[in-house]
C-alpha cells in the first residue's frame, strides 16, 4: 500500500529554523511528484508547491516562495519542508501529498492521490 | 489568478442527496478533483479528474462538470460523510494548483 508518514508536532520559537519530513513507502518514491499543502487553524487548503524526488526540481506558489525550500533525499524516500527562520505566521497543518501522473514545465494537473498525516508546526515565544 | 467557489456550507438530513458546487471560469474545461477531510484528518481524494472514483471510494459519490460549475453529489448521505469538501484544479495560466475555499457538510 502507498504510505506518506510525516515527521511529528514541532513547537518552534520565532527566528528558529525547522525541517519536517515526508517518508514514502509502497511505490517508487522518485516517480511521482510531492507536493506540499499548509491548513492554518479552522481554514482552508492552501498549496505551497511540489517537488521531484529524484533531482529536488521544485515549482514554489508564488505565495510562499522565498518563504520556504524544498529538497528531497530519494536514497530514504523522503522530502522535506524547510524554513530558514520561522514566524508565528507558520504556525498550522503541513500535509504532503503524491501527485498522480506526470508534471512538465507548465502542466501537472493530476491529482493528489495519497496524503500524510499532517505535521502541526507551532510558532509562539 | 483562478478562483474557485464554494458555498460555505450545507446541511441536510441523513438520506437526503447533498450537492456540493464548485464555480470557475469555464471550469468545464479542467480537470476537477474533490476531497473529503474529516475533523482531526487528513484530506481523502474522493473523486478526481472531474468524475473517476479511486477505489475504495463508494459509488455514493460522483462527480460532474458544465460550464462554469463544478459538482460533488452524494447519493444517501450517512453520518460518516459529515466533513469538509475541497474542490481543485491545475491552473495552467499562473501555473499553480487552486483550491475552492471548502464546504462544510453536516448531517442532521
Amino acid at each position: 500500500d502507498v504510505q506518506l508518514v510525516q515527521s511529528g508536532v514541532e513547537v518552534k520559537k520565532p527566528g528558529e529554523s525547522l525541517k519536517i519530513a515526508c517518508q514514502g513507502s509502497g511505490y517508487n518514491f522518485n516517480d511521482n511528484w510531492i507536493g506540499w499543502v499548509r491548513q492554518m487553524p479552522g481554514k482552508g487548503l492552501e498549496w505551497m508547491g511540489i517537488v521531484y524526488p529524484d533531482d529536488s526540481d521544485s515549482r514554489y506558489s508564488l505565495s510562499f516562495q522565498g518563504q520556504v525550500t524544498f529538497s528531497a533525499d530519494k536514497s530514504i524516500n523522503t522530502a522535506y519542508l524547510e524554513w530558514e527562520s520561522l514566524q508565528a505566521s507558520d504556525s498550522g497543518m503541513y500535509f504532503c501529498a503524491r501527485v498522480r501522473g506526470y508534471c512538465g514545465v507548465t502542466s501537472c494537473p493530476g491529482e493528489f492521490d495519497h496524503w500524510g498525516q499532517g505535521t502541526q508546526v507551532i510558532v509562539s515565544s | 489568478s483562478y478562483v474557485l467557489t464554494q458555498p460555505p456550507s450545507l446541511s441536510l438530513a441523513a438520506g437526503q442527496t447533498a450537492k456540493i458546487t464548485c464555480g470557475g471560469d469555464n471550469i468545464g474545461s479542467r480537470s476537477v478533483h474533490w476531497y473529503q477531510q474529516r475533523p482531526g484528518q487528513a484530506p481523502l481524494l474522493v473523486v478526481y479528474d472531474d468524475s473517476d472514483r479511486p477505489s475504495g471510494i463508494p459509488e455514493r459519490f460522483s462527480g460532474s462538470t458544465s460550464g462554469n460549475t463544478a459538482t460533488l453529489t452524494i447519493n444517501r448521505v450517512e453520518d460518516a460523510d459529515e466533513a469538509d469538501y475541497y474542490c481543485q484544479v491545475w491552473d495552467r495560466e499562473t501555473v499553480h494548483r487552486v483550491f475552492g475555499g471548502g464546504t462544510k457538510l453536516t448531517v442532521l
